[in-house]
This record gives C-alpha cells, structure tokens and sequence, in this order.
C-alpha cells in the first residue's frame, strides 16, 4: 500500500516533443506529490510538487496532472530539450511528514 | 544557493567494517535525513532526525545503522558491521520547518561499496 508505481521506465523523445510520466499510489493518506530529477552523479533535485486539492499545476515547461479519483500522477515536460535528460522520479508522502515513497523512475533521453 | 554536502563520495569498505558517512546539512534546517538508492532502483527512505532524536525509520534501518548529529553543522550515518548489500548510494537530505515552501534538499551522495 504504500508503493508508488511509476511507468515506463525509459522513455525516448525528440527535441521538442512532449515528455510524459505516469504514477499511481494505492495509499489514500498520501497528500504530497514531488517530482525530482536526477542528473547522473548528483542527488534528486525538487523540479515540482502538487497537493490533491488541486488537479494541475504547471511551472514553467513542467506540468503535473493530478487525478485523485483514478490515485494517479502524471509529468508532462512540454519542448522537451537534450538538457531535460535525466531520470525522474515520482514521490508521495503524507501529512507533515517527509518520509517520501519514491517510483522506481524513469530514464528520459531527449534527441537533438 | 545553499547546498547538502556530502564526504566522501565514494568509500570502499571490507564486509563487517565500521563506516561512517558524513553530511553538512544546509545551515538553518531542522529536519535531517537518509536515504539509499542501490544501483539502478528508486531511492528508498532510511531516517529522519529532528531535534536529536530519530522521528521516523524504516524497516531497512536496523539496529546497524546509527544517526548522529554531533555538532551543530554535521550528521553523520554509521553502518557497525557491513554487509555486501548495503553497498548502495546514501543521500543525505535537509529541509526546514513545515510546508511545501520547504522541500527535502539532498546531498550529491556518497557511493558506499562493499566488498
């Protein structure tokens, strides 16, 4: 119950093309979603974050959508660049506290 | 911008020796954590630390596994006895006080080998 899963686990793109990331969580309690991204070498970096009471929220080229009913997730990274290459990660967590359940993340490569 | 720094990177231990990994939080948060990542899987919970004392943990902390903050600016992880298993990437995160305002920051890593 308190897994997040996260598909696919690769994902290719083109330059410009639109990036998309799905997660689903089982545990209800669960009122924070983060999405980070990791570069090679590095540690997660916090790109977004939704709360349930909404059901999108967009920064920028990044967009999560949020659907409560279904308990899913998703990342949506419009003009996808070479940059945004990286594996990112879906995370929940509930209440106040930070113990995050990471998704088992996705390997993005973005084609020049 | 305020990193998590962590020391070393890598470290390379004989099975059923002592490591200790090592973190500078960013100065002024209160909430302090680890987490592992094992090559190719998701990053998975360890401890969180606030004000001295373990607030949570996960089933993967065993009793040879130990959090310390000794001083005012460092927290340190110490595995007793290590196994080939925990051979894995330990971040070191911190955040602030409540809120989406303040997000987990982590450490760039220390990459824990075990042989």
């Amino acid at each position: 119950q308190q897994q997040v899963k996260q598909s696919p686990q690769s994902l290719i793109v083109q330059k410009g093309g639109i990036s998309i990331i799905n997660c689903a969580y089982e545990n209800t309690a669960f009122d924070y979603f983060p999405w980070y991204q990791q570069f090679p070498g590095k540690g997660p970096a916090l790109l977004i974050a939704i709360r349930p009471d909404v059901s999108e929220k967009k920064e920028g080229r990044f967009t999560i959508s949020f659907n409560k009913s279904a308990k899913q997730f998703s990342l949506h990274i419009m003009d996808s660049q070479p940059g945004d290459s990286a594996t990112y990660f879906c995370a929940a967590s509930s209440g106040s506290a930070r113990q995050l359940t990471f998704g088992s993340g996705t390997q993005l490569t973005v084609l020049p | 911008e305020p990193e998590v720094t962590q020391t070393p990177s890598h470290q390379v231990t004989q099975m059923g020796q002592e490591v200790i990994l090592r973190c500078v939080p960013i100065s002024n948060h209160l909430y302090f954590y680890w987490y592992r990542q094992i090559l190719g899987q998701k990053v998975e919970f360890l401890v969180s630390f606030y004000n001295n004392e373990i607030s949570e943990k996960s089933e993967i902390f065993d009793d040879q596994f130990s959090v310390e903050r000794p001083d005012g600016s460092n927290f340190t992880l110490k595995i007793r006895s290590t196994k080939l298993e925990d051979s894995a990437m330990y971040f070191c995160a911190s955040s602030g006080l409540t809120g989406d305002s303040s997000p987990l920051h982590f450490g760039n890593g220390t990459r824990l080998t075990v042989t």
